[in-house]
């Protein structure tokens, strides 16, 4: 029943390997993002798509590819990973891209590059 | 600079007292909008309130906003343990769709 679901929950891996998140919404929900949470807590949009088609992109390095096979998922591809890259990866959906549409958190992905 | 500055950092209350948390942006907003985050959680939405509206109440969240200060403030009255967590406020900027802009959070302590 979960509404936004990510996966995996945790992943540690080595600095320069590649990896994926997946993240699936089973609202209906036409729009999807991705945020990134550093270790002080500050949350910040990296990408959201509407109806697969992506509508923000935020200076994220190239290492980072959005990929989005269909309305209900969005995964999140990293490339060569760097130390930096460690944080808390959390996938969100709403209704639309319309202001004011409320944006429904998954439970986030824990990134930890040794 | 960030768009949206809380303060306090951290706030630790007993249980049945009120708890204020404030959120200061920097541009012209479309909205305001808070979230709860639990531990180890991904955000919850509380409240939303417009560029148009003063104050916004539900349940025991009274949320204000002041646009001519740029300010917002989150009242959880009567707090409960189950209260604790992290609140963050969002701005969504005018003509800015529904991008948010998250503030850097209140951590906010209830204890019995």
């Amino acid at each position: 029943d979960t509404a936004v679901s990510q996966t995996p929950k945790y992943l540690v891996t080595q600095m320069g390997n590649d990896k994926s998140i997946k993240c699936e919404q089973n609202l209906g929900h036409d729009t999807m993002y991705w945020y990134k949470q550093d270790s002080k807590k500050f949350l910040k949009i990296m990408f959201s798509y509407n109806n697969k088609e992506l509508i923000i992109n935020e200076t994220v390095p190239n290492r980072f590819s959005p990929k989005s096979p269909d309305k209900a998922h969005l995964n999140l591809h990293i490339n060569s990973l760097e130390l930096g890259d460690s944080a808390v990866y959390f996938c969100a959906s709403s209704r639309s891209v319309a202001a004011e549409e409320t944006q429904y958190f998954g439970p986030g992905t824990r990134l930890l590059v040794l | 600079s960030q768009q949206g500055e809380e303060d306090p950092q951290a706030l630790s209350i007993q249980e049945g007292e009120n708890a204020t948390m404030n959120c200061s942006y920097k541009t012209s907003i479309n909205n305001l909008q808070w979230y709860r985050q639990n531990s180890g959680r991904g955000l919850v939405h509380l409240i939303l309130i417009r560029s148009n509206e003063r104050e916004k109440h539900s349940g025991r969240l009274r949320v204000t906003l002041d646009t001519s200060k740029k300010s917002s403030s989150l009242l959880i009255t009567a707090s409960r343990a189950a209260d604790t967590a992290s609140y963050f406020c969002a701005t969504g900027l005018t003509g800015g769709g529904n991008k948010l802009t998250f503030g850097t959070g209140t951590q906010l302590k209830v204890e019995l």
